[in-house]
């Protein structure tokens, strides 16, 4: 297995148009997790989901995005109508649900989104 | 809710000199403690944890332990090297059930030869 995968890496797109990123887990995982990155900041937490349930939002998920996990394995992270300040990089993490909360998680490279 | 502070980079180090990165946090409950690392160009990856007071996680020559009375998970290692460059962030994940991992703001890491 060769870790967390985000598609794409890179990503341009005009203000007010919809984008969507996806995430691949590290196949055995459950858990899986969507944060947000701005430059010089620490990753904000976004969402997770255990299985195909989402059980957490963060303030932060506005209406316009929206995330999906169908089938319990890859995830989609949606946002529509695009804003400037919609622009940094999207992580995605992963990891097993046993453990408890000291469980480590996973970081895929990124989805940087630029909003022009 | 829960925070987390770092000391803010650049630290800029001599090669073999002595690392301290401070990391202060707030949390409810018993919090995990992480410390992640990005080396240029590449995701996240884990360093060291510790789940519970008085553990001492450490990694690659990296050690940190978790002070319940201070608050406090600094990292530190005995002697970097160039290869060390990297940004360092403190994380928690809270004693409440939360999964999310809770970031500080990071901090660079530059280490001269």
């Amino acid at each position: 297995d060769t870790g967390v995968s985000q598609n794409p890496r890179h990503k341009i797109t005009k203000r007010g148009q919809n984008v969507t990123f996806r995430c691949d887990p590290i196949s055995e995982h459950n858990r899986l997790y969507w944060y947000r990155q701005t430059l010089g900041q620490g990753p904000e937490f976004l969402t997770y989901f255990q299985n195909e349930a989402q059980l957490e939002k963060s303030r932060l998920l506005s209406d316009r995005f929206s995330a999906e996990r169908p089938k319990g394995s890859f995830s989609t992270l949606e946002i529509q109508r695009t804003e400037q300040g919609d622009s940094a990089m999207y992580l995605c993490a992963s990891s097993l649900a046993s453990g408890g909360v000291g469980n480590e998680q996973f970081f895929g490279p990124g989805t940087r989104l630029t909003v022009l | 809710g829960d925070s987390v502070t770092q000391m803010e980079g650049p630290v800029t180090l001599s090669e073999e000199a002595f690392l301290t990165i401070n990391c202060t946090y707030t949390a409810t409950g018993y919090p995990s403690l992480f410390w992640y690392v990005q080396y240029p160009g590449e995701g996240l990856q884990l360093l060291l944890k510790a789940t519970k007071a008085d553990d001492k996680g450490s990694n690659k020559g990296f050690e940190a332990t978790y002070r319940k009375e201070t608050t406090s998970f600094h990292l530190e290692k005995g002697s970097v090297q160039v290869s060390d460059s990297a940004v360092y962030f403190c994380a928690l994940s809270s004693g409440t059930g939360r999964r999310a991992l809770t970031f500080g703001s990071g901090t660079r890491l530059q280490v001269q030869p």
